[in-house]
């Protein structure tokens, strides 16, 4: 079975643009969430969408926006870019919440954008 | 808040030594607790959880982790590290009524032959 997708895999930007990121979740997985890593730092919550609602957000700026389609497939969107916004944008996929004995996120391995 | 401290920024073992990476946590209640690893330009792999239970906990590649209630700490340990295993090891909680994994800022780990 395929992991988790996402795409781009790099990108480059400038300040002021907008950029999308776009990830598939794991076959059944109805949630995905979205983390931030700066370099050099663990990964910061972004958001959380399950059956297509939001469920759970960071202490992002509202700058930074998602939504999770019927497919289950989300896309992360960023207005506005800044140079603190330079990361590596890791989407996760889980079948519902974390607690539990079933309770795993997996990860895809991230889109980073540079922003100049 | 719940947060989670991993104290070492950057640990050093000779292939064949055993290693401990050190992760303590802030959380009112029973925790769910994660280790995962990070190779360069990659995403994040989970080597084990704990949730309930056994405080032991055995993971994939060779690792386990001890949850240790009274000091607040989930050691993550391997008897003989392999060169293969140099990479960033992540500390997790989860929170945010169960939505949300809180990560420590990661060691990075370096194996010398």
């Amino acid at each position: 079975d395929a992991g988790v997708t996402q795409s781009p895999t790099h990108l480059i930007k400038t300040r002021g643009q907008h950029v999308t990121l776009r990830c598939s979740p794991i076959s059944g997985h109805k949630s995905v969430s979205w983390y931030q890593q700066v370099l050099g730092q663990g990964p910061q919550f972004i958001f959380q969408y399950y059956e297509k609602e939001e469920r759970g957000r960071g202490n992002f700026p509202d700058r930074f926006s998602a939504r999770q389609f019927p497919n289950y497939s989300s896309e992360l969107n960023v207005n506005a870019l800044l140079l603190g916004d330079s990361a590596l944008y890791l989407c996760a996929s889980s079948r519902k919440g974390l607690a539990g004995a079933s309770g795993e996120l997996f990860f895809g391995e991230g889109s980073r954008l540079t922003v100049l | 808040a719940q947060s989670v401290t991993q104290p070492d920024i950057h640990i050093t073992v000779s292939e064949g030594a055993s290693l401990e990476l050190r992760c303590n946590y802030s959380y009112g209640a029973t925790p769910y607790l994660f280790w995962y690893v990070q190779s360069p330009g990659q995403g994040l792999q989970l080597l084990l959880k704990y949730f309930s239970g056994d405080t032991l906990v055995q993971g994939i590649k060779g690792f386990e982790a001890e949850f240790k209630r009274s000091q607040s700490s989930f050691n993550l340990r391997k008897p003989s590290v392999h060169w293969s295993d140099a990479a960033e090891y992540f500390c997790a909680v989860v929170t945010g009524t169960a939505s949300k994994l809180t990560f420590g800022t990661g060691t990075r780990l370096q194996v010398t032959l």
